[in-house]
């Protein structure tokens, strides 16, 4: 059983540069979610979809953008990075029914310099 | 608005005793609540949650919390903590949607 995958494990890019996080899942769950983890902040959403087709925005959204193409996989697009995105990213899942259990990924820890 | 207020940033207690993490959630309707554990370099995982029933509910690693609506609190407790239960814990609530809120919060040491 995998869950949910993120990559890279960590990155270190250059402010202007544009960079891809990929999250995939194999629980078949209809809604995902990309959070930002950041000391004394704890975890803000920045974006979500709540089935395929559709995303939405979340509390931090500017600077990121989603697309879902599909149940599995929802990558997570910085088009130019700065160095306040420095961050450790979690994609999370869950299935669209009343349990709103959410699954986390293993998270991925990027620094903009 | 809904919102989750863990008022302790860090909490020390020593091997073998008790714990109570406080949580305060503000939210318009009766709301799901959650508790989150988050070891070092690693992802969140559920402890467990409340939707309704029993206001005291059970979860994994000897951990329990309870619903008290009239203080709007979703206190964690463990009668006796282990090293290994250093981590850090958040609270979490939500609603009718499947977006949910997370507390900012607290990180857990336990002196040897």
């Amino acid at each position: 059983i995998a869950g949910i995958t993120q990559a890279p494990t960590s990155q270190i890019l250059a402010a202007g540069r544009r960079m891809t996080l990929r999250c995939t899942q194999d629980m078949r769950h209809n809604a995902m979610y990309w959070y930002r983890q950041d000391l004394g902040l704890g975890l803000r959403l920045i974006h979500y979809s709540n089935t395929a087709g559709t995303t939405g925005k979340g509390e931090v959204p500017d600077g990121y953008s989603v697309s879902r193409a599909n149940t599995d996989d929802f990558p997570l697009t910085l088009a130019s990075a700065v160095p306040s995105q420095t961050s450790v990213y979690f994609c999370a899942s869950s299935a669209h029914d009343r349990s709103h259990e959410q699954y986390f990924g293993p998270g991925t820890r990027l620094t903009v310099t | 608005a809904q919102s989750v207020t863990q008022p302790d940033i860090h909490i020390t207690v020593s091997e073998g005793a008790s714990l109570e993490l406080r949580c305060n959630y503000s939210y318009g309707a009766t709301p799901y609540l959650f508790w989150y554990v988050q070891s070092p370099g690693q992802g969140l995982q559920l402890l467990l949650k409340y939707f309704s029933g029993d206001t005291l509910v059970q979860g994994i690693k000897g951990f329990e919390a309870e619903f008290k609506r009239s203080q709007s609190s979703f206190n964690l407790r463990k009668p006796s903590v282990h090293w290994s239960d250093a981590a850090e814990y958040f609270c979490a609530v939500g609603g009718g949607d499947d977006k949910i809120i997370f507390g900012k919060g607290t990180r857990l040491h336990i002196l040897p």
